[in-house]
């Protein structure tokens, strides 16, 4: 089991350029999170998503960022127009369905550098 | 809202000393606290969980309700503890009354045991 994938792991974009970040979550798991952690902060919550289904986007920008679940397919956490307050650690983790206590699988994170 | 506090930022320790990570919450309801760790070059992964009340490589952490604390403890730190530690909480609860995995994490301890 290879765990949960991101890819790339390092993103470089120039301000305006749009940025697309995958995730696939460990097989059989339904349930994907998306956190970013900015420099010198800890990780924040920014969306959480089922199968094709958006449960919890309140930790997103209100505008520029997307995030979607496909049926098939791995996770994408899109970027239109980035900053360079976009610069940050995006990390995703996925879980089958949540008990309480269970743990999150985080993957290796892509780092994204607007330049 | 949801907070966690980790006071120290780097704690350095010598090898077979005793070490404590301090953690502080703020949450209104009845949390579910974790410690993650993530060790130089590897992924995000759980350490603990105040549910499971268990130890793991020889740490423990209690949950005090009356201090909203959840410090992580182990009585005699090895070098290969050295790592960032993160303190989280889940709080939110779905309209079944079910827990996600939607973490507040604080902002990490780095901790270093030096030989």
């Amino acid at each position: 089991n290879a765990g949960v994938m991101q890819n790339p792991r390092h993103l470089v974009r120039r301000r305006g350029q749009e940025a697309r970040l995958r995730c696939s979550p460990v097989k059989g798991h339904s349930h994907v999170y998306w956190y970013r952690q900015l420099p010198e902060e800890g990780l924040k919550f920014m969306v959480y998503l089922q199968k094709e289904n958006i449960i919890d986007e309140s930790g997103m920008p209100k505008e520029r960022f997307s995030a979607e679940f496909p049926k098939e397919g791995p996770s994408i956490l899109r970027i239109q127009q980035v900053v360079r307050g976009d610069s940050a650690a995006y990390f995703c983790a996925s879980s089958p369905q949540y008990r309480a206590g269970s743990p999150l699988h985080f993957g290796n994170g892509t780092r994204l550098t607007v330049t | 809202a949801q907070r966690v506090t980790q006071p120290e930022k780097l704690l350095s320790v010598f090898k077979g000393a005793p070490v404590e990570l301090k953690c502080n919450y703020s949450y209104s309801g009845s949390p579910e606290l974790f410690w993650y760790v993530q060790y130089s070059r590897q992924r995000l992964q759980l350490l603990l969980r105040h549910i499971s009340r268990e130890s793991i490589k020889g740490f423990t952490a209690d949950l005090n309700k009356g201090e909203t604390s959840f410090h992580l403890k182990k009585p005699f730190a090895q070098e290969e503890d050295s790592a960032m530690y993160y303190c989280a909480l889940s709080g939110r609860k779905d309209a079944g009354g079910t827990s996600y995995g939607k973490l507040t994490f604080g902002q990490g301890t780095i901790l270093t045991v030096h030989p």
